[in-house]
Parts: C-alpha cells; structure tokens; sequence
C-alpha cells in the first residue's frame, strides 16, 4: 500500500530536550515536505526536499532542522523545542511537478511543556 | 501574512442540501488550486483542483467555481452527505514553482 508513514503519532516533551519525528514513504518520490497546522492559520511548510541531498526552507522553518539521506527518508528535527512548537505536524510527499499527488501522513501531534 | 483565506471557520448543513465553502487569495501569481479534505486522525486528502484557465470543474457531488478577476473560488457539495463532514483546506500554487499556500480551513458538519 502506498503511503507516508510518520512516527511517532503523539508524542509530549519538554523545553530543551532534543527530538526527532520520523518521515518515511514507499512511493519513491522525489518531493517531500514538512508542514505544521495551527488553528486559525491552516498548513504551513516547514522545510522541503525537491531529492536527496536537496533541502529548502519554507515559510516557518525556525526552530527547525532537517536532513535527506536517503530518497525514501526526511526526518524532521527539533534541536531544543519551545512550547511555541507545539503543533500538529504533517510530513507529505509527491512526485515532482505532480502537485495534485501530494501524500500526507496521518500527522504527529507534538506538545511541548 | 496568508495569501489563501477562509474566512468561515465553520459551516453546519443538512443532508441532502448544498455546501458552499468559499476561499480567498491575494497572490496574483497563483495559477492552480486545490481542495484537501481531512478527516480527524488522518492526513489531508486531495479532493479537486482547478486550473486558472477554466471558471469551473466538476467530479461527482463536488465542483469548484473560479473567479480570478475576484480573486475568489468555491467549492460546492451537492448533495452533502454525512460522510461529507471533514474539514476543508483551500490551496493555492504557482506552477513556476508548485509551492503550495494554504487556507486556515472550514469545519464541515452534515446534519441527518
């Protein structure tokens, strides 16, 4: 079944400590992004990947890292999150120049104390 | 500042009647937009899109009507059905680049 498989689904931390939200599809697609959805503001992209090794900045990528080693992973990292992080975030992928195809995943809802 | 603005949070409608969702954009440059539906718990879905060639695209109970002289389209569920109460983004991209805005979104709910 083709899909975008983010991890975790839920996850609580606290201001500082380091960490990682998984992004994964078995699409092959070239285009994946990050995106995080806040009431009363919609989606927002964080950062994108047009292919490996190809990483861009969004509209909101502060407080943000991420990488694109393989073409199948884009790993979203937050390296001291703060409580304004707190979201629901959204990786998707797609073919390129498809814009129609565009995948998400099921969302990861992030909160930060 | 959101170049895509929905500006009904919420629309409540019975079954078997019309849903009318409206969407704004500032960006002149946009040539192609989208619906996405979403359920809870799960990702958006695409859902239809129209070209600023055309003023209208039908598929089924939905179709999307552009106005760009207003800078204004809509999408329209005739008729709604339970099955039908999501919540609707509006999105909008320049085919130079394919960047997609996005619209805060409208809660649906179809009333039986």
């Amino acid at each position: 079944e083709a899909q975008v498989t983010q991890n975790p689904r839920y996850l609580i931390t606290v201001t500082g400590k380091k960490l990682t939200v998984t992004c994964s599809q078995n699409m092959n697609h070239e285009y994946m992004s990050w995106y995080r959805q806040d009431p009363g503001l919609g989606l927002r992209q964080i950062y994108y990947s047009m292919n490996v090794e190809v990483t861009d900045k969004g509209d909101v990528p502060e407080g943000y890292k991420v990488s694109r080693k393989e073409k199948r992973n884009f790993p979203l990292i937050l390296e001291s999150p703060s409580p304004n992080q707190t979201s629901l975030y959204f990786c998707a992928s797609r073919r390129t120049g498809l814009i129609e195809k565009l995948f998400f995943g099921s969302g990861t809802q992030l909160s930060v104390l | 500042d959101q170049q895509v603005k929905q500006n009904s949070p919420s629309l409540s409608v019975q079954e078997g009647r019309i849903s009318i969702l409206n969407c704004d954009y500032t960006n002149s440059m946009f040539d192609y937009f989208l619906w996405y539906k979403k359920y809870p718990a799960e990702g958006p879905t695409f859902l239809i899109s129209i070209s600023s060639i055309k003023d209208k695209n039908e598929d089924g109970r939905f179709t999307v009507f552009l106005n760009k002289s207003a800078k204004h389209l809509s999408l329209h569920i005739v008729p709604s059905q339970p099955g039908d109460s999501a919540v609707y983004f509006c999105a909008a991209a320049s085919t130079n680049d394919y960047k997609l805005s996005f619209g805060a979104g409208t809660t649906v709910t179809v009333r039986a």
